[in-house]
């Protein structure tokens, strides 16, 4: 199992430019994650998915969009990128559903952005 | 979900034990107490959990107080490789969402 797969790993951006960062996950969850983190700072939410087609604002959600076509990818997506989202992106995955609602979660290891 | 707090930084000496502290005296009832930690740029990797009662794994173990206020992450015999910054996360069961704080940054040293 490779977990929770992200790309790129790194990428250099220039004001305005658009990309989309993919998150994949193996495990068959439900839940997905996108995280940001600034230097010396803990992670910050940007959205979140409970399931296949569902996405929802997290803490910082402007700028960011995403989208959950599948139930194994998430996507986030930057329409014009800007000198203040450079961060190191990570996605995670939790199961939940049953009984198993209070799971942790599995993160990636990151996708490091610089907008230049 | 619950606030919590934590030290910003600790020391441990190799081999002993490392004692970290959190607390979340605004914790509801349902809401669980989890560890993370992150190595250096790495993503955060999941220690431990935990509602009521005392939890161990083979990281670690978590001790809850009775009042479920406060909680500590036990790493036992504390290596270098356990430098890293340790979060602690309530959240309730059902949701998916987690607040990371700033975390304690925990120094092994020699």
């Amino acid at each position: 199992n490779a977990g929770v797969t992200q790309t790129p790993k790194f990428r250099v951006l220039k004001t305005g430019q658009s990309m989309t960062l993919l998150c994949a996950q193996d495990m068959n969850h439900e839940y997905m994650y996108w995280y940001r983190q600034d230097p010396g700072m803990g992670l910050r939410l940007i959205h979140y998915s409970v399931g296949e087609g569902t996405t929802a604002k997290g803490e910082v959600p402007d700028g960011y969009n995403v989208s959950r076509l599948k139930k194994q990818n998430f996507l986030l997506g930057l329409e014009s990128a800007a000198p203040s989202q450079t961060s190191v992106y990570f996605c995670a995955s939790s199961e939940t559903g049953g009984g198993r609602l209070n799971q942790p979660q599995h993160f990636g290891d990151g996708t490091r952005l610089s907008i230049l | 979900d619950a606030k919590t707090t934590q030290p910003p930084s600790m020391d441990c000496a190799e081999g002993r034990a490392a004692n970290l502290p959190c607390n979340h005296s605004t914790i509801s009832g349902n809401e669980y107490v989890y560890w993370y930690r992150q190595i250096h740029s790495q993503g955060p990797q999941y220690i431990i959990h935990g509602l009521k009662n005392n939890e161990t794994n083979e990281m670690a173990s978590l001790i809850i107080t009775e009042d479920r206020k406060s909680s500590t992450l036990i790493l036992p015999h504390a290596t270098l490789r356990d430098t890293a910054v340790y979060y602690c996360i309530v959240k309730i069961t059902n949701a998916g969402k987690s607040t990371f704080g700033d975390g304690t940054t925990l120094t092994v040293k020699p």
